[in-house]
């Protein structure tokens, strides 16, 4: 089983609905993270958190929404979906003074 | 200026040579120092770590630090098809990660 699983893979979406992507990590690791990756652009840090009551914002965090639901769970929701957030996510998990790792992926498309 | 600058490339080398990636950073206070590998796609994954002023191998790869010049890089010897891919530097200035857009290589056999 992976480390760091995301779901759904792949997600295709209207815009304007509510979407959620989860994460979930077996390594317990107090640190999580979103990210989204565009082509050229590198990844682009969304909001963290560092332990269930700890969330901070990343550069791009508007139109965003997380939460820490558990040290084992991070979800990440867009309210109104938008097509520039048509992209691939990933959470990682970070252990202290440890490198980040990621999980598969997530593919979203917004029409 | 970016915090992790990288050459985009794309970086193409031939089966079997040296392929040489290097990143620069903004932050002098970074003391931790990672290469991630990329393909198309998928997630990244970890490749190297470094920590210190000098150069660390690990089967061939060999990552190079210099904090007082603020950069480091990562060489691949004996390059293979299999190494073609998106390579991400990233360091940690502070209690997050900050990663480069990453380098593009393509080894052409």
């Amino acid at each position: 089983d992976a480390d760091v699983t995301q779901t759904p893979r792949n997600r295709i979406t209207k815009t304007g609905k509510r979407i959620m992507l989860e994460c979930s990590q077996t390594k317990g690791h107090d640190r999580m993270y979103w990210y989204r990756q565009d082509p050229g652009l590198g990844l682009r840090l969304i909001y963290y958190s560092f332990d269930v009551k700890d969330i901070n914002k990343g550069e791009i965090s508007d139109g965003y929404s997380v939460s820490r639901q558990a040290q084992a769970k991070f979800s990440l929701s867009l309210e109104s979906a938008i097509p520039n957030q048509t992209a691939l996510y990933f959470c990682a998990t970070q252990g202290s003074n440890q490198p980040q790792h990621f999980g598969d992926g997530t593919r979203l498309s917004i029409l | 200026q970016k915090e992790v600058e990288q050459n985009s490339g794309p970086l193409s080398v031939p089966e079997g040579a040296i392929a040489s990636l290097n990143c620069t950073y903004s932050d002098r206070v970074s003391q931790s120092f990672f290469w991630y590998r990329q393909y198309s796609g998928k997630s990244p994954e970890l490749i190297m770590s470094i920590y210190s002023n000098g150069d660390k191998e690990d089967g061939r790869f060999t990552a190079q630090l210099n904090k007082a010049s603020q950069y480091v890089s990562l060489l691949i010897r004996d390059s293979q098809p299999s190494d073609s891919a998106t390579y991400l530097c990233a360091v940690t200035p502070q209690n997050d990660m900050r990663f480069g857009a990453g380098t593009r290589l393509t080894v052409k056999p």
